[in-house]
């Protein structure tokens, strides 16, 4: 079983809509909680970093932690076309050391339709 | 944000001939950099962390003769692959973490190297 799993896609939406954006975990170490955004090849973009179990909000996107059930998500509101991109989840066990290794999740592929 | 660029972007080179490419943070003190490798529509493979000023550990199943990383100083990575074949044509990509936070990792934008 994978440490981080997330749903692959691809996920297809019309302009304007709420995407909402998944992955479960299984290992009780993960403490901070990543989401990435990539657009076709180019590196990784670092869209959200949260600590804590609860929501973290920043302009339309909204992060969501639940430690208890080890899962968490990315919303989107008002989806827009230049939103298309692949997303990742990552964690790591951090602790404040330098360079904690992330885990990934395999990425959703999201596709904004105009 | 913590700004990370890498060079080349793009290479195209004969088979047996070794690639370097350089990472950089540009605007913190990275001691810690991991470097990736990065298959058409798959996630991001770790192939080895390299703290400033030490050896690189490498992930298992990366073979450290092959790629080369070096982590001088503070601001600079590079990652040589030796003797390069056509599968090891991939997008390589390296990411930071440091003073401008531990745990947080800034990406650079890849390399995509191509070995015909």
């Amino acid at each position: 079983q994978k440490e981080v799993e997330q749903d692959p896609g691809p996920l297809s939406v019309p302009e304007g809509a709420i995407v909402s954006l998944n992955c479960t975990y299984s290992n009780s170490a993960f403490q901070y909680f990543m989401w990435y955004r990539q657009y076709s090849r180019k590196g990784p973009e670092l869209l959200m970093y949260t600590y804590s179990s609860g929501n973290k909000e920043d302009g339309r996107f909204t992060a969501q932690v639940d430690k208890s059930s080890k899962y968490i998500s990315l919303f989107i509101r008002d989806s827009q076309p230049s939103d298309s991109a692949t997303y990742l989840c990552a964690m790591t066990g951090g602790a404040g050391t330098s360079g904690s290794r992330l885990t990934f999740g395999e990425g959703t592929q999201l596709t904004v339709n105009p | 944000g913590a700004v990370v660029s890498q060079h080349p972007s793009r290479v195209i080179c004969k088979s047996g001939t070794s690639v370097k490419i350089e990472c950089r943070s540009l605007d913190f003190q990275a001691t810690t950099m991991f470097w990736y490798r990065q298959f058409p529509k798959k996630s991001l493979m770790l192939m080895a962390t390299s703290n400033e000023g030490s050896k690189a550990t490498y992930e298992q199943g990366v073979e450290k003769d092959k790629f080369l990383i070096n982590h001088a100083s503070l601001t600079l990575s590079t990652l040589t692959v030796t003797s390069a074949h056509p599968e090891d044509s991939s997008f390589y990509i390296c990411s930071a973490s440091g003073s401008r936070s531990y745990n947080e990792q800034f990406f650079g934008p890849g390399t995509r190297l191509t070995v015909l």
